[in-house]
């Protein structure tokens, strides 16, 4: 079954301090991987859309990776507007499957 | 920019009663979704329209769930009779075909 698993549920990390996020996939056919931002209480942000594996893509402090198994986003010296969660998809040509996001607090 | 619109953004109904919610995709976005976000989950799709067609019911609870999309650009989510399990946020989504697509506000239902 096509499935889509983010790791670590949640991240606390202080500002300055980089680290990065995984989004594990087992989807037949990839299409492509998709990275979103949301905010408490708001929709989805779109962040990235990977398509083959090798792509990275950067975004200000946010880079995205992809291989044929995972995807990773690395994060580089956050700050405290960078806390939000994360949230990876994963789409074929039938569907698009999200994992359950990882929760990023940067303190001060 | 071109947003993806919905209303309301927050529902606090009584169970049993009827709840309905409208999205406006992006100008020229052929591709509408609707989806459920439970808290601390991912969203879930529950229906996928390609300009008036329903292309991907198969996790919509039709016995209560009902969604359309009549002249192929703003759609409208119905739950009747709505139950405690429905409260969740509504998100709308919409993409050119299916390709990326770009989220809406949502609508946080409370059903008490």
């Amino acid at each position: 079954e096509d499935q889509v698993t983010q790791s670590p549920e949640a991240l606390r990390l202080q500002e300055g301090e980089s680290s990065s996020l995984n989004c594990s996939y087992t989807v037949s056919g990839l299409r492509g991987l998709f990275w979103y931002r949301q905010d408490p209480g708001k929709g989805p942000e779109f962040l990235f859309t990977l398509y083959s594996a090798g792509e990275e893509k950067e975004k200000e402090r946010l880079k995205a990776t992809l291989t044929k198994k995972e995807s990773f986003l690395h994060i580089t010296a956050p700050k405290p507007e960078d806390s939000a969660t994360y949230l990876c998809a994963a789409a074929n040509n039938n569907d698009m499957r999200f994992g359950a996001g990882t929760r990023l607090t940067v303190k001060p | 920019e071109a947003e993806v619109a919905q209303s309301p953004r927050y529902k606090i109904t009584e169970k049993s009663q009827a709840v309905a919610f409208w999205c406006d995709p992006i100008s020229g976005h052929a591709t509408l979704y609707w989806y459920r976000q439970i808290l601390g989950q991912g969203p879930e799709l529950l229906v996928q329209f390609q300009d008036e067609s329903v292309v991907d019911d198969s996790q919509l609870p039709k016995d209560r769930f009902s969604a359309e999309r009549l002249k192929g650009v703003d759609s409208t989510l119905k739950i009747q009779p709505a139950e405690l399990g429905d409260s969740a946020m509504y998100l709308c989504a919409s993409s050119v075909r299916s390709d990326t697509q770009y989220f809406g506000p949502g609508t946080r239902l409370t059903v008490l």
